[in-house]
């Protein structure tokens, strides 16, 4: 059973970057395909960008290319979501999410991490 | 952009059918997925590829997909169900896609 950890939550000011953790235990992380989707408060799923099993790349949805930044630690199984120039717009639970292993893009977002939230505020 | 539509809010009785809506062009071509999500929770797969249910989903969930419509069905509803609900496809030209939720209330 894929179990995902997130790191804890964040306040930042506008136009600083948060970085967020997300630990994989039960699976290796290089045979999953970790996706990144927030959540605004009161408002509804967002995806932000996830790997391409098909493509073998990192695809970011277009309304985050430039300030997104996906990376994976393949030593401690830990995905990275990275988000620069923040705003206040920003803030939002932000959840790592992934297919069961194997699968392809096509496939459901079987497991989620429990979520972080991430405020921008002056 | 692909966009899928759903009803802000759906009410049904305990013991109803509840019946929540998933619109986007030609959708029916496409593998659709729902999630359900309580108050304070991350997500959870209630259906996947349209009508299959991960382990541990009760039998009554259950789902459909045709022409521009997909459709959540959860039969005997229970106050349990009360979450919101977020049906999810994959598209060439959009990649992941969600539609915009829909707050199932147990009378």
């Amino acid at each position: 059973q894929v179990q995902l950890v997130q790191s804890g939550a964040e306040v930042k000011k506008p136009g600083a970057s948060v970085k967020v953790s997300c630990k994989v235990s039960g699976y290796i992380l290089t045979e999953l395909s970790m996706h990144w989707v927030r959540q605004a408060p009161g408002k509804g799923l967002e995806w932000m960008g996830g790997f391409d099993p098909e493509d073998g790349e990192t695809i970011y949805a277009q309304k985050f290319q430039g300030r997104l930044t996906m990376t994976e630690d393949t030593s401690t199984d830990t995905a990275y979501m990275e988000l620069s120039s923040l705003r206040s717009e920003d803030t939002a639970v932000y959840y790592c999410a992934t297919p069961r292993g194997g699968s392809g893009y096509l496939a459901p977002f079987d497991y989620w991490g429990q979520g972080t939230l991430v405020t921008v505020s002056s | 952009s692909y966009v899928l539509t759903q009803p802000p809010s759906v009410s049904v009785a305990p013991g109803k059918t509840a019946r929540i809506a998933c619109g986007g062009d030609n959708i029916g071509r496409k593998s659709l997925h729902w999630y359900q999500q309580k108050a304070g929770q991350a997500p959870v797969l209630v259906i996947y590829f349209d009508n299959d249910r991960p382990s541990g989903i009760p039998e009554r969930f259950s789902g459909s997909n045709s022409g521009n419509t997909a459709t959540l069905t959860i039969s005997r509803v229970e106050a349990g169900d009360e979450a919101d609900y977020y049906c999810q496809v994959w598209d060439n030209n959009s990649d992941h896609v969600f539609g915009g939720g829909t707050k199932l209330t147990v009378l």
